[in-house]
């Protein structure tokens, strides 16, 4: 089965600090791999995805994210971070060649942002 | 609608009763999902309407737990016989199967304690 790992549970950092969120998944085929934020009282939104192309995505509010397939890893990177940046942040992946999986997510386990002023 | 909407917002339930849960998705969308966000179990998928297809109901953890989607909007999430470890968020997505595979939106969750 497909399995996502968050390297961190739980970070705190200054603002202006560089952030940057572990994620690797384990199916060794095609995948769609996701960033969703949950900010504090709020509902899951996406940041960011990769489905093909060019392996640096850039997404919502500065964040960024590399897919490296050789490391089966999507790493979550913000160069500054901002107090409004704290959150618990998601990374998801899917199999869409898998008819089986669907366009059903896969959800690592989740890394507590806190960024304070 | 705006977005994804969920009723209720939170739920509280005695042990041994049934609870219904309801999503109504993205006006337009084809794929509707039903997650689990629970302390210790993270975000877990439980089942996964597309059009007219079967639902993939792979993900239900026992047979207390059904859903049902009518008239390829509204779904209702429906636990019978409620146990305190049922105590979770239920979260609603939804998609368009031409938006790119998997891109779901959200909904706010259903927060359920079960006493």
């Amino acid at each position: 089965a497909q399995s996502v790992s968050q390297h961190n549970h739980h970070v705190i950092l200054s603002e202006a600090a560089s952030l940057e969120l572990g994620c690797n998944y384990s199916y060794g085929g095609t995948v769609n791999l996701f960033w969703y934020v949950q900010y504090p009282g709020q509902h899951l939104q996406l940041l960011l995805k990769y489905f093909s192309g060019d392996p640096l995505v850039k997404g919502i509010k500065g964040f960024e994210a590399e897919f490296i397939k050789s490391k089966f890893s999507f790493n979550l990177r913000k160069p500054s971070v901002q107090w409004s940046d704290t959150a618990e942040y998601f990374c998801a992946v899917n199999t869409p060649a898998l008819k089986a999986a669907g366009n059903k997510l896969t959800f690592g386990g989740g890394t507590r942002v806190l960024v304070k002023p | 609608g705006a977005g994804v909407s969920q009723s209720p917002s939170n739920k509280v339930t005695e042990k041994g009763k049934d609870v219904e849960l309801r999503c109504d998705p993205i006006s337009g969308h084809t794929a509707l999902y039903w997650y689990r966000q629970s302390l210790g179990q993270g975000l877990e998928f439980l089942i996964y309407f597309q059009g007219n297809s079967a639902p993939d109901k792979s993900g239900l953890p026992s047979d207390r737990f059904s859903a049902e989607r009518t008239g390829g909007s509204v779904s209702t999430l429906t636990i019978q016989r409620t146990q305190q470890e049922d105590s979770a968020v239920y979260l609603c997505a939804s998609s368009s199967r031409g938006q790119g595979a998997g891109e779901q939106y959200f909904g706010p969750g259903t927060r359920l304690t079960v006493t």
